[in-house]
């Protein structure tokens, strides 16, 4: 069974552009998470899509945004990037909204921002 | 609110003793506790998990934890730690009432193995 993936692995952009980030859940699971991991901040919540609407968003701004397809894949969009925004996004798909099931996590998209 | 703490950004430990990463919680609902484990440049991988029931949690990689509600913690302990085992470790803490099991994290404790 394949795992939860997320591309690109790296992506580099500059201050002011747009980003965008792929994620694809495991065969059956419904839910998406994205977390970002920046240096010296821990790991962040920072939205959560199940069968196709944001249920909910963690502290973030309004330019970090995303969508989740009709086959439950994800996409997160980052606009006006700023420098501080430079860091490890992760992905997890869970099989539903239960906290009795372990969150599956992708192996992450670095980004940079110069 | 929910929050996790991690005793230790660091711990380093010699190849055969014993492993002990700290973590407390605060939660206002009875938590789901988790701990995971990160190995560089890749993702997270769940290690065990407490939600109910047997308070003593075995998981992979002979990794255990204990659930101390009158302590409010959940530390990772392993008896003979190897190599292998030099990760980034991060408990976190669920509340499906609250978010629909979003993950509070703790800080991550880095362990280092020495030969």
């Amino acid at each position: 069974e394949a795992g939860v993936t997320q591309s690109p692995t790296h992506l580099i952009k500059t201050r002011g552009q747009q980003a965008t980030l792929r994620c694809s859940p495991i065969s059956g699971h419904t839910s998406v998470y994205w977390y970002q991991q920046a240096l010296g901040l821990g790991l962040q919540f920072l939205l959560w899509y199940d069968e196709g609407e944001e249920r909910n968003r963690g502290n973030f701004p309004p330019r970090f945004s995303g969508r989740q397809f009709p086959n439950y894949s994800s996409e997160l969009n980052v606009n006006a990037l700023e420098l501080e925004d430079s860091a490890l996004y992760l992905c997890a798909s869970i099989l539903g909204p239960s906290s009795y099931n372990e969150q599956f996590f992708g192996p992450g998209t670095r980004l940079t921002v110069l | 609110a929910q929050s996790v703490t991690q005793l230790g950004s660091h711990v380093s430990v010699s190849e055969g003793a014993l492993v002990l990463l700290r973590c407390n919680y605060s939660s206002s609902v009875p938590p789901y506790l988790f701990w995971y484990v990160q190995y560089p440049n890749q993702g997270l991988q769940l290690l065990l998990k407490y939600t109910t029931g047997a308070t003593l949690v075995k998981g992979i990689n002979g990794f255990e934890a204990e659930f101390k509600k009158s302590e409010t913690s959940f530390h990772l302990t392993k008896p003979s730690a190897h190599m292998s085992d030099a990760a980034e470790y991060f408990c976190a803490v669920s509340d499906l009432k609250a978010a629909g099991n979003k993950l509070t994290f703790g800080g991550g404790t880095r362990v280092l193995v020495k030969p």
